[in-house]
């Protein structure tokens, strides 16, 4: 079972250019999500999916964009890196309850540094 | 500032002792979920709680809702190195009408053989 996969596992850019985190999930899940987790900041999140077709913002979504053309994808875009950017980003998904998205499967991270 | 308030934000104990970390939020909260985090890795699930009052233990790890479901607690017994990580709890639901789901800033664990 794969669950949830990113790619690349490391990344570094110079400011200004741009690239896309991938991640996918075999796991049918509805909900998507990524988070970018700084030292002392736990996880924030950037954006989110509950299907293909719909995204909405997190708590810091400057800068990235996101979108949902499967179930299974749910890439993140870095249109112009800053070195603020810098991190660890975790992808991750969830089967959709009534109310909420349950618990969330995790992929492995990836870790962006740009100069 | 953040919804979700995590204390302590560090912990070291000597292997065997108990401690207690907890998270407390604002507002109701709906769904509250325990992940652990090894360093450098992904984070798994441990627990979820919904109702108030609400308690699960898995193993040595024991959570914790209140009954005005505005805080939780995650208590270890008798600790172990295997402990070691970085506990955060989450929520979502906490912003009515969207699946935001947010995370504490975290409570890194450190046990001493």
């Amino acid at each position: 079972n794969a669950g949830v996969t990113q790619t690349p596992k490391f990344q570094v850019l110079k400011t200004g250019q741009s690239m896309t985190l991938q991640c996918a999930q075999d796991m049918n899940h509805e909900y998507m999500s990524w988070y970018r987790q700084d030292p002392g900041m736990g996880l924030r999140l950037i954006h989110y999916s509950v299907g293909a077709g719909i995204t909405d913002q997190g708590e810091v979504p400057n800068g990235y964009n996101v979108s949902r053309s499967t179930t299974e994808d749910f890439p993140l875009r870095l249109l112009s890196a800053a070195p603020s950017q810098t991190s660890v980003y975790f992808c991750a998904s969830s089967y959709l309850l009534l109310r909420g998205a349950g618990e969330l499967f995790f992929g492995e991270g990836s870790r962006l540094t740009v100069l | 500032s953040q919804e979700l308030e995590q204390s302590p934000q560090s912990l070291i104990v000597q292997e065997g002792k108990n401690l207690t970390i907890n998270c407390t939020s604002s507002k109701t909260l709906y769904g509250l979920y325990w992940y652990k985090q090894k360093y450098g890795e992904g984070l798994i699930f441990l627990m979820m709680l919904q109702k108030g009052g609400e308690e699960k233990s898995h193993e040595k790890i024991t959570a914790k809702l209140d009954e005005k479901k505005q805080q939780s607690s995650l208590h270890i017994t008798a600790s172990q190195p295997s402990h070691a990580g970085i506990y955060l709890c989450g929520a979502d639901g906490l912003t009515s009408g969207t699946y935001k789901y947010i995370f504490g800033t975290g409570t890194r664990l450190k046990v001493l053989a």
